[in-house]
């Protein structure tokens, strides 16, 4: 069985760096049928896919035209993870972010606990 | 990107009752279309994939339909714990979302 834990602050200051890590269990970060992604949630812009990372052959990464150049999502292989960084964030990145596993045959099929994450100072 | 467009935005039912929803895109996804439900406090939950076909552990009251740009999600005959928010997802191109349709007891 699958699982996603995810950990990082719940409060970041705006213009700073907002980082999330994602750990998985029961499956390999490596996986060839599967791609990880970081979608969030918010009253103002509901769920939004933020972007995703997957191993075939070598590592690529996709992400949303809406927070490119801020967004690096990065594997971790040696700790079977991946994590999410977005930069220069504002009080309009305020949400409940998630990790989420794509299986390519189905979809989204494994969620993490979510983090609400608020952009203040 | 592909716009999304659910509605009813509420639906107000009884337990036992059946559910129809509707999910529009703004253009085709061929059937590359999902439905998730979502509970107060949990995680969107994969219910339908490929427009028609069930999750692993998802109950047969649970159906899709559609292709192209229109789709349905029906709940045959609610139970009390299906009473949550649904949105539909497409991956055609990047991944988007429809706004969600609450289903509520009456």
């Amino acid at each position: 069985q699958v699982q996603l834990q995810q950990s990082g602050p719940g409060l970041v200051k705006p213009s700073q760096t907002l980082s999330l890590t994602c750990v998985i269990s029961g499956d390999s970060i490596s996986n060839y049928t599967v791609a990880w992604n970081w979608i969030r949630q918010s009253p103002s812009r509901g769920l939004e896919w933020l972007g995703r990372t997957y191993y075939r052959s070598k590592w690529n990464s996709d992400y949303a035209v809406s927070v490119k150049g801020r967004l690096t999502i990065n594997p971790d292989t040696s700790k079977n993870q991946f994590s999410l960084q977005l930069n220069s964030v504002s009080p309009e990145d305020t949400a409940l972010y998630y990790c989420v596993r794509e299986d390519i045959r189905t979809g989204l099929d494994c969620w993490g606990q979510g983090t609400l994450v608020t952009v203040s100072s | 990107e592909i716009v999304l467009t659910q509605s009813p935005a509420t639906l107000s039912l009884s337990p036992g009752e059946r559910a129809t929803l509707s999910c529009r895109a703004s253009q085709s996804v061929s059937s590359f279309l999902a439905w998730y439900q979502q509970k107060p406090g949990q995680a969107p939950r994969l219910l339908i994939y490929d427009a028609s076909k069930r999750a692993t552990g998802i109950a047969a009251r649970f159906s899709g339909s559609g292709s192209g740009t229109d789709f349905t999600l029906t709940i045959s005959n609610l139970e009390p714990e299906d009473f949550a928010v649904y949105y539909c997802q497409q991956r055609s191109s990047w991944p988007t979302f429809g706004g969600g349709t609450k289903v509520e007891i009456k």
